[in-house]
């Protein structure tokens, strides 16, 4: 059974960098086609994708983000982490991981964890 | 503002059905498959529909989805109370290999 789980501060001031840890289980993230996905969403609005790490290390970013964003991947402790720098009060949002599946023409999003609710705030 | 637009809200009646405009592009839902998520309040999102009309195991038939050219839908039929939740469309954007979301449709049950 798939699980995915967010971890991290509930508060952030503004200027400082947010650390978010994605643990994971029921699936191993060096498998060819799997994927780690962070997703956002703010209060009352839409989900913005933000990053991507896959089975081969491969990364990529949501362009209009991608300065302020890093995403790595601890495999023996099935962790993804997420960091974005330099938090503002519109980066305030529920911020989710989810993985990713790549297979063939396949790109979905098959699992979610709970998300994890920032807010950035002096 | 995303380049897939729904409407902002829908509603139907018990027993009935209703459906969900999703509107984009040749260069996205055009030539993309497209996916569906619901998201129950104060949820996380669920996959609902992959690869434009197929449900993972455990989605009830009653939802179901079609393409044609740059628009999809959602089509729910004996809308349910439980229902009730905000659906968001999404392809795939080649050009970040990222997903991209329309702006979510709320849907109420009456």
């Amino acid at each position: 059974q798939v699980s995915l789980r967010e971890s991290g501060p509930a508060v952030v001031k503004p200027r400082q960098t947010l650390t978010l840890t994605c643990t994971f289980s029921g699936f191993s993230l060096t498998a060819r086609g799997m994927c780690v996905s962070w997703i956002r969403q703010p209060p009352g609005k839409a989900l913005e994708w933000l990053a991507r790490i896959d089975w081969d290390d491969n990364k990529f970013y949501n362009t209009s983000l991608k300065t302020r964003l890093a995403i790595s991947r601890d495999t023996s402790r099935n962790q993804v982490v997420l960091t974005m720098t330099d938090m503002d009060p519109v980066d305030t949002a529920t911020y989710f991981c989810a993985r990713t599946l790549m297979v063939a023409t396949s790109k979905m999003l098959d699992s979610w964890g709970q998300g994890a609710r920032v807010t950035v705030f002096s | 503002q995303s380049v897939l637009t729904q409407p902002p809200s829908a509603s139907g009646t018990p027993g009935l059905r209703v459906t969900i405009s999703c509107s984009g592009s040749t260069a996205n839902i055009g030539s993309k498959y497209v996916y569906w998520y619901q998201q129950l309040p104060g949820a996380a999102p669920q996959l609902l529909i992959y690869r434009d009309s197929l449900r993972p195991p455990g989605v009830p038939d009653r939802f179901s989805g079609s393409k044609s050219g740059p628009s999809a839908s959602l089509a729910i039929s004996g809308l349910r109370s439980e229902d009730e939740a905000d659906y968001y469309c999404s392809t795939w954007d080649d050009s970040v290999s990222g997903p991209v979301f329309g702006g979510g449709t709320k849907l109420t049950v009456l």
